[in-house]
């Protein structure tokens, strides 16, 4: 059974500053790693995806994987006050479209 | 953007009484997801579908059935709840692809006294 953990539990930035978040898995042949925001009180969104190793980047984010050290990453340039939320990732459980999601990290960002 | 509805968005219920929890989508998704939410466990799994009649155990499936009756529709049922089923839930939607997002609904706050 797919096991994700996330680093660190929760995380104080000043405005502008980079930010990274961490994730790894356990399952080896999973395909599909997201990160999924959540604001206080509402539903989670997905914020971005990545299917094979290596970096993609969408405005101020940017998502590395490392399938062989199963790990993945998000990264938050220019760190704002509305980035504060629960950051949650998760990794497909290999053959199905089915996630498993870690507990999640609190980012807040102080303006 | 999907749009997935949840209802009641808050349910108090007691021990040992019945609970439904309804989802609806109207992106014609294939499959839809019930996860429960609680403090300092991220979201887990309880029961997932691939279609309409087919329903799936996740990864906390004990103390819970789903059903679905159409594609549009997927319910969470707590036969006998308890206390421990205290929680968030949250329904989702995402097409066949493994790789596809899946959107949720807005959550169902739910209070077993």
């Amino acid at each position: 059974q797919q096991n994700v953990q996330q680093s660190p539990e929760s995380l104080i930035v000043p405005e502008g500053a980079r930010t990274s978040l961490n994730c790894t898995f356990s399952d080896s042949a999973s395909q599909y790693f997201w990160w999924y925001r959540q604001h206080s009180g509402k539903a989670p969104k997905a914020l971005m995806s990545i299917f094979s190793n290596g970096e993609k980047e969408e405005g101020r984010f940017t998502i590395h994987l490392n399938k062989a050290s199963l790990h993945f990453s998000l990264h938050i340039r220019d760190s704002q006050p509305s980035d504060s939320a629960l950051y949650l990732c998760a990794a497909d459980d290999s053959g199905y479209n089915k996630l498993t999601f870690g507990k999640g990290t609190v980012l807040l960002v102080s303006p | 953007e999907a749009a997935v509805t949840q209802s009641p968005r808050n349910k108090v219920a007691v021990t040992g009484g019945k609970v439904t929890l309804s989802c609806n989508q109207t992106n014609n998704h294939n499959n839809m997801y019930w996860y429960r939410q609680d403090t300092g466990h991220g979201l887990r799994l309880i029961h997932y579908s691939y279609g309409a009649g087919s329903t799936e155990k996740g990864d906390i499936p004990d103390g819970y059935k789903a059903s679905r009756p159409s594609q549009e529709n997927f319910s969470l049922i707590l036969e006998l709840a308890t206390p421990s089923q205290t929680s968030v839930y949250f329904c989702a939607s995402g097409d066949a692809l493994g790789g596809d997002t899946q959107y949720f609904g807005p959550g169902t706050r739910l209070l077993v006294l």
